[in-house]
Order: C-alpha cells, then sequence, then structure tokens
C-alpha cells in the first residue's frame, strides 16, 4: 500500500511558463512534507519542504502548498527553466514513523524551449 | 568534496557473488540510511541507522545487510547477488532538525547482477 503517490509520471512544459507537480498521501499522521530534486547520475537533493501546519512555502521559483483535507500538496516552478529538468520526488516524514521518510515514485519535468 | 560519497559508482558481478557497497559521510550526521531505486517505484528503504549501535530493517531488507563501522562509515552487502538486485543504490544521512529530517544523498551506486 503505498503511502506516497505521484500519480504522473511525465511532465512537459515550456520555458518561462509554470510546471506544477502533484502529490497525494493516504496517512494523516505525516509531520512534514519535502520535495527532492535529482539529475541523471546524481543523487536526489532536497529542494522544499512544508510542515503539516503550513499551508504554503515559498523559496524564490518554488512554491509548495498544502492541502491537508485533500492530502494533497504541490510544487510549483515559476518560471520553469530548461535546468529544471529532472526527476522530482515527494517525501512524507513524522514522529510517528521515527522520521523515516516515505518517498513518493517520482515525477520526469522536462522543460522545452 | 562531497560531504555523503559512495564507492564503488558502478559496479558489475555475477550471480552468487558477495559484494559490498560503502558510504562515507563527513557530515557529522548519526543517522545514515541505504535505499535502491528502480524505475517505476522511487526510493525504498533497505536499512537504516540511528547511530553506530542502532541497526533497523526497512521495507525491503531480505538478501541485504549492512556495518555501521563508525558515524561517519555505513555498508551495505549483498551476500549472494541475484539478478533482481539490479538497481541504484543510495546513501542518505540526517538529522533531525527544525522538527523534521532532511536526508542528504550520495550520488549512487549502480549494480548490475548478472
Amino acid at each position: 500500500d503505498q503511502q506516497v503517490k505521484q500519480n504522473s509520471p511525465s511532465l512537459s512544459v515550456q520555458e518561462g511558463r509554470i510546471s506544477i507537480l502533484n502529490c497525494d498521501y493516504t496517512n494523516s499522521m505525516f509531520d512534514y512534507f519535502l520535495w527532492y530534486k535529482k539529475y541523471p547520475a546524481e543523487g536526489p537533493t532536497f529542494l522544499i519542504s512544508i510542515s503539516s501546519i503550513k499551508d504554503k512555502n515559498e523559496d524564490g521559483r518554488f512554491t509548495v502548498f498544502l492541502n491537508k483535507s485533500a492530502k494533497h500538496l504541490s510544487l510549483h516552478i515559476v518560471p520553469s527553466q530548461p535546468g529544471d529538468s529532472a526527476v522530482y520526488f515527494c517525501a512524507a516524514g513524522g514522529s510517528y514513523n521515527t522520521d523515516k521518510l516515505i518517498f513518493g515514485t517520482g515525477t520526469r519535468l522536462q522543460v522545452f524551449p | 568534496d562531497a560531504d555523503v560519497t559512495q564507492t564503488p559508482r558502478n559496479r558489475i558481478t555475477k550471480t552468487g557473488k558477495r559484494i559490498m557497497l560503502e558510504c562515507s559521510q563527513t557530515k557529522g550526521h548519526d543517522r545514515m540510511y541505504w535505499y535502491r531505486q528502480d524505475p517505476g517505484l522511487g526510493l525504498q528503504l533497505i536499512y537504516y541507522s540511528f547511530d553506530v549501535k542502532d541497526i533497523n530493517k526497512g521495507e525491503i531488507s531480505d538478501g541485504y545487510s549492512v556495518s555501521r563501522q563508525a558515524q561517519a562509515k555505513f555498508s551495505l552487502s549483498l551476500e549472494s547477488a541475484i539478478p533482481n538486485q539490479t538497481a541504484l543504490y543510495f546513501c542518505a544521512t540526517s538529522e533531525p532538525s527544525g522538527g523534521q529530517e532532511t536526508q542528504y544523498f550520495g550520488p549512487g551506486t549502480r549494480l548490475l547482477v548478472l
């Protein structure tokens, strides 16, 4: 039973437009959520996070929105750049699980000129 | 220098062979993890360690073992490699901060079992 789901395996967006990556979860016990970015031949790198007590967190071009009632979070990238092309993983953690992270399956974002 | 390093970066081995993947970190974190990534399956936790004397199984520990030689070193062994262990393996470290854990990953080891 997958607790963190990314239902879109891929997304293609034109440079300068908004990229929206989605993530759904099933467990209301999660305390926080993170987004990681992964380039080929590299490990995932931390991008942005949000606490379950907030509904929005912004860092430059990246904003994460959390809708707890829908158990849904999204990552917005505005404006999208070719260097944003990567695989994005959402992850969830909480003290109930000794803070071990549970990862989604990833969404491959391609930003084209 | 990278904070989390993994050796080797690529490895080809044969069915039945024993192999070891190594991870070292300079971040000073107590917590270390081993994951595998398969296409379409995301990152699955194999083993984790919250300090040198603490070792715990993750979701998919069968066929694997680990050793935490020091705070900075966490090794993953495949006792008798099989083809379905062909995958990308990642080591990660973390330390609680501000009410959450952020994990920092190594560059990965690509393993092919023939």
